[in-house]
């Protein structure tokens, strides 16, 4: 089983959506999750990090799970610009600081 | 501030080459990494710096590949006799990661990447 597996895509959805990935990961010693954005050709990006009581950003909201081990990610409202592969980030504590990434989630938002 | 940078942004090279990178951190951070990513791949990681000691060179694909930092900033990534699989976006990533018996819950910082093209 992989450390950190994602549904790598894509998911096609017209602007206005909402739209929601999940990411599992194996190792319930994980400390700290993040999701981060990259756009084609580019270099990955921090979206937001993802805290226990979960958190949110403008139309973006993140939640942690720990009793299922996964990380959730909604977007509301889709824009065009929100398309963009989303790569789930876990630090698996127990002294690693290599944060382990996941494939990522391919998102095409379309008019 | 300025972000994380990196040299050359494309480099092509014929098979056999050595080849390196070089990535310049954000001021004051200690933690720096490496990472390969193959055309429509993620990211693999390859070798990771605390200071200017690698603790965890475990990504190291084969002793081609090599990896120095000095005076905590500037990083180095060497790859010797470049085959064809060497191709892909190199990045380098800096965290201030200030908390070292524990798990990092810094972020990173990724530089643009260097694309290598090997012939």
């Amino acid at each position: 089983r992989k450390e950190v597996e994602q549904d790598p895509g894509p998911f096609n959805v017209p602007e206005g959506a909402t739209v929601a990935f999940n990411c599992t990961y194996s190792n319930s010693a994980s400390q700290s999750f993040f999701w981060y954005r990259q756009d084609c050709r580019k270099e990955p990006k921090l979206l937001m990090s993802v805290y226990s009581s979960g958190n949110e950003d403008g139309r973006f909201t993140a939640q942690l799970n720990r009793a299922s081990q996964y990380i959730s990610l909604l977007i509301r409202d889709s824009k065009l610009s929100d398309s963009a592969t989303y790569l789930c980030v876990v630090n698996m504590g127990g002294g690693s600081y290599i944060p382990t990434f996941g494939r990522g989630t391919s998102l095409i938002v379309h008019p | 501030g300025a972000g994380v940078s990196q040299s050359p942004s494309n480099k092509v090279t014929e098979k056999g080459k050595d080849v390196e990178l070089r990535c310049d951190p954000i001021s004051g951070h200690t933690a720096l990494y490496w990472y390969r990513q193959r055309l429509g791949q993620g990211l693999e990681f390859l070798i990771y710096f605390q200071g200017n000691s690698a603790p965890d060179k475990s990504g190291l694909p084969s002793d081609r590949f090599s990896a120095e930092r000095t005076g905590e900033s500037v990083s180095t990534l060497t790859i010797q006799r470049t085959q064809q699989e060497d191709s892909a976006v190199y990045l380098c990533a800096s965290s201030p990661q200030t908390k070292l018996a524990h798990a990092s819950t810094d972020t990173q910082y990724f530089g643009p990447g260097t694309r290598l093209t090997v012939l």
